[in-house]
């Protein structure tokens, strides 16, 4: 069946340096890839999502390619703030269905 | 434009009692999903429905667990005969498709039981 792969449960960042979260899937089809973000006790919330001609989304200062050959959708961002403390979870999903399939989160915790 | 609302924001349940979750989505989406969140783990998707026809229910436990939206709109979730392993927020997710849509989430009702 279809996978996701957060390696990090936790990543802990001082403020200002560069952030990689890693994600990898595995697929039967060839998926959407999404991230989302999920602070305390709030609902998780789309940060971005894959296109299908290649083109980088970029949102809040993250970004995420997606590579097929390694079949990876890394979430990055040049400079941790405070405020981008929080639960990300790597998700994919194929183009007819609406199941989601979600990794086990990464905590990111970004420090003064 | 409201979010996705879900109601109660909280459950704590004696193993055998029975509970129901309801849900309302944005207006205009078709599509309705409700996930279980265990603690420390990432959604995983229970049922979803396009209007109010069942897509894929094949992760419910359907000896307890049970899943409606009669009209298209508001769905409830209904747990038979809770047992401890049940214990986990429940998402509710609404979309105006499938695929690569994104999926809009409500705040969850977190399920405690004892």
């Amino acid at each position: 069946g279809d996978s996701v792969t957060q390696t990090e449960g936790l990543v802990t960042l001082t403020e200002g340096l560069p952030v990689m979260l890693n994600c990898t899937y595995q697929s039967t089809y060839s998926p959407f890839l999404f991230w989302y973000v999920q602070h305390l006790n709030e609902a998780p919330k789309l940060l971005l999502k894959s296109f299908t001609d290649n083109k980088r989304p970029e949102h809040q200062g993250f970004h995420a390619t997606l590579h097929k050959s390694s079949s990876s959708f890394h979430l990055q961002k040049s400079s941790a703030q405070l405020s981008d403390s929080a639960l990300y979870y790597c998700a994919s999903t194929g183009a007819n269905t609406g199941k989601l399939t979600f990794g086990h989160g990464t905590i990111l915790r970004v420090h003064p | 434009e409201a979010g996705v609302t879900q109601s109660p924001r909280y459950a704590v349940l004696q193993e055998g009692q029975a509970v129901s979750f309801w849900c309302d989505p944005i207006s205009g989406h078709d599509t309705l999903y409700w996930y279980q969140q265990p603690r420390d783990q990432g959604p995983q998707l229970l049922v979803y429905f396009r209007d109010e026809a069942v897509i894929d229910n094949s992760q419910l436990p359907s000896d307890r667990f049970s899943a409606v939206r009669p009209k298209g709109t508001n769905s409830t979730l209904k747990i038979q005969s809770a047992k401890q392993g049940d214990t986990a927020t429940y998402l509710c997710a609404s979309s105006t498709g499938t695929g690569g849509y994104e999926q809009y989430f409500g705040p969850g009702t977190r399920l405690t039981v004892l």
